[in-house]
């Protein structure tokens, strides 16, 4: 079946404007991640939800950066007022869920690559 | 707060070699261990998971150990290809919290194989 997906796969903006980057995950996969990746590094936390509901959102750099999830499939990461600073890969991952204290495999959508001049 | 580091950052290695890969966190409260493949222009690729409980799991001539109470894992590639040639990320899940599987990575090794 489908994997994750993202759009746009690449991303060039000027400072100050506004970008929207989306994450379609794998049909019927409960949980979705949104994670930021700089070049030569791993990706790092962004935000969690489960269904609908964001339920963590401490990675998330400042106030520019808000994600929503609105129906429980689909998600938005929306940055705001970007800056040079704001250019790196982001991934999106979902599973199927998570059930107490155990994980199911994430899946990785191919990421956006945004460049802010 | 966790931290994860890889050892090497970067190998090159003839076609045939086996190889290892290491994996060490600061925090032992882990739910699980995972390894993943990342090629350019495509996303992670999750080669092997190991639960908290659990010691190693193999998939094909890969191989992945895990002492949680050290915190270290290694990733034990037998016969290497040149397409193994990829960056390989190691990754946990901590144990408590609101977030239930966020991962935690390493900054990850390049693998290069030559033919």
């Amino acid at each position: 079946g489908a994997g994750v997906s993202q759009s746009p796969r690449y991303k060039v903006t000027k400072r100050g404007q506004d970008v929207a980057l989306r994450c379609d995950p794998i049909s019927g996969h409960v949980s979705l991640y949104w994670y930021r990746q700089a070049l030569g590094q791993g990706p790092e936390f962004l935000t969690y939800f489960n269904y609908e509901a964001q339920q963590d959102k401490s990675g998330l750099p400042n106030d520019r950066f808000s994600a929503e999830r609105p129906e429980g499939s689909i998600s938005t990461l929306t940055i705001q007022r970007t800056e040079q600073r704001d250019s790196a890969m982001y991934r999106c991952a979902s599973s199927y869920r998570n059930r107490g204290q155990t994980t199911d495999t994430q899946y990785f959508g191919p990421g956006t690559r945004l460049t802010v001049l | 707060k966790q931290e994860v580091t890889q050892i090497p950052a970067a190998l090159s290695v003839p076609e045939g070699e086996n190889l290892v890969l290491n994996c060490s966190f600061t925090d032992s409260a882990i739910y699980n261990l995972q390894w993943f493949r990342q090629d350019p222009g495509k996303g992670l690729t999750s080669l092997l998971l190991i639960q908290s409980s659990q010691r190693e799991q193999t998939s094909g001539r890969l191989n992945a150990s895990l002492d949680k109470s050290s915190g270290r894992s290694t990733l034990y590639i037998a016969a290497s290809q040149p397409g193994d040639s990829a960056t390989y990320l190691c990754a946990v899940t901590n144990a408590g919290g609101t977030s239930y599987g966020k991962l935690t990575f390493g900054q990850g090794t390049i693998l290069t194989v030559h033919p």
